[in-house]
């Protein structure tokens, strides 16, 4: 199987500064997902990451793609409030390997 | 949008009742499917992996006759929580496995609380 592990496990902000957190994984990947959760909520996906790729953007979001590193990051920018969550790192491997999740970065943006 | 959906959303049941939780893949067939459980401030476990006409393969500390899983169809996994206690409550959540593009896609979870 595949873990992703992320750091921090907690950032704190203030609202309109920039957030990053990594996700290190161990294996060679597939892919990689981040995903968002909102305290009791479900999982929201932001972005899909593919091993060939090194960048990609959506909207505030920037996730970049080391494979030589076996990691990842994502930035979010001009944080709001509302980016108050946790985020998840889903690295896959391909294959059907299973995929276990870390303990997440709790982001939280002050207003 | 989703690709993998989760019904319902949340359910409240009583201690000793069965709850089912379905989960579709929406735009491919998936062989494979995955559940998740998610406990207050933890983080996500792996509770078993659904193969579509054979028998799920639980992970170990899961009881398997305490978390019932059919994946009948290709796009369709279930999850059933027998004789729900409320050490039960948890955030259920399922993976779909699409084999085209070799990729799994998270399902947005079912909260459960068992009073």
């Amino acid at each position: 199987s595949q873990q992703g592990e992320e750091d921090p496990q907690a950032l704190s902000i203030q609202e309109g500064e920039n957030a990053t957190m990594n996700c290190s994984y161990k294996t060679s990947i597939n892919n990689l997902q981040w995903y968002r959760q909102n305290s009791g909520r479900g999982l929201v996906h932001l972005i899909l990451i593919r091993s060939n790729e090194r960048e990609k953007h959506s909207g505030r979001l920037r996730v970049t793609l080391d494979t030589s590193k076996k990691s990842s990051s994502l930035l979010i920018t001009a944080s709001r409030a509302a980016d108050t969550a946790s985020y998840f790192c889903a690295p896959y491997s391909g294959g059907y390997q299973k995929v276990t999740f870390g303990t997440g970065t709790k982001l939280q943006v002050i207003p | 949008g989703a690709v993998v959906s989760q019904h319902p959303s949340w359910v409240i049941c009583k201690s000793g009742t069965s709850v089912k939780i379905e989960c579709r893949s929406l735009d491919f067939q998936a062989t494979t499917m995955f559940w998740y459980r998610q406990f207050p401030k933890q983080s996500l476990m792996l509770m078993a992996t659904s193969n579509e006409g054979s028998k799920a393969t639980y992970e170990q500390g899961v009881e398997k006759d305490k978390f019932l899983i059919n994946h009948a169809s290709l796009t369709l996994s279930t999850l059933t929580v027998t004789s729900a206690h409320p050490e039960d409550s948890s955030f259920y959540i399922c993976s779909a496995q699409n084999p085209t593009t070799d990729t799994q896609y998270f399902g947005p979870g079912t909260r459960l609380t068992v009073l």
